[in-house]
């Protein structure tokens, strides 16, 4: 089992929908957790991290935090094209791990 | 404007070569750190640094090395032991032990072996 698994995509919305991100992690220990935005040929950026349960909105973002459950959930209200990127799920005890990443594509 | 710079953003390499990537920031962060990104994959650790003239092996340090002498600096030495170094290259930085998975990164550097 890996310790970060992501769905690798692609997940293809239309623009306006809103896409839906999952990500789940193995170390129940673990204490933050983030996401972060990949554009094609560029380098990561961060956009949203969460360390408690529940919501965390910013925007058009929300990051959704489960621990029982071992998931954290990134959404994207109102989805442009610009949006189309891979988004990878990142979670932290101790060190940083990183899913492979989900590739999202928003149509026009 | 703060930041993180990489160089080279492109580098060939024939085998058996060592090449050094270059990664300096103005962020004024105390730790720094260099991944690995193949593609379809996530992100692998390859060292870490926390404080100057100091640091640790990630998950991935075979056939690469580091050094940490200034704060500003953290450059990577992929050497010929390194089997299957074509990759994409990522120098990143974080505030500080609280912020840790708060990574800042550089642009990059694209490696590949002829």
């Amino acid at each position: 089992q890996k310790e970060v698994e992501q769905n690798s995509g692609p997940l293809s919305v239309p623009e306006g929908a809103i896409a839906s991100l999952n990500c789940t992690y193995s170390d129940r220990g673990s204490q933050s957790f983030f996401w972060y935005r990949q554009y094609s040929g560029k380098s990561p950026e961060l956009i949203m991290f969460i360390y408690s349960n529940g919501d965390k909105e910013d925007g058009r973002f929300t990051a959704q935090l489960n621990k029982a459950s071992q998931y954290v959930s990134l959404l994207i209200r109102d989805s442009q094209p610009s949006d189309s990127a891979t988004y990878l799920c990142a979670v932290r005890r101790g060190k940083l791990i990183f899913g492979q990443g989900t590739e999202l594509s928003v149509k026009p | 404007d703060g930041g993180i710079t990489q160089s080279p953003k492109y580098l060939f390499r024939k085998e058996g070569q060592n090449v050094t990537l270059s990664c300096e920031q103005n962020l004024n962060h105390d730790a720094m750190y260099w991944y690995r990104q193949d593609p379809g994959q996530g992100l692998r650790l390859i060292y870490y640094s926390q404080i100057v003239n100091d640091f640790q092996k990630g998950d991935i340090a075979e056939g690469y090395s580091v050094s940490r002498e200034k704060k500003e600096s953290f450059p990577l030495t992929v050497t010929s032991a390194q089997k299957n170094p074509t990759a994409f290259y990522l120098c990143a930085s974080s505030p500080g032990p609280t912020r840790a998975g708060e990574l800042f990164f550089g642009e990059g550097s694209r490696l590949t072996v002829l």
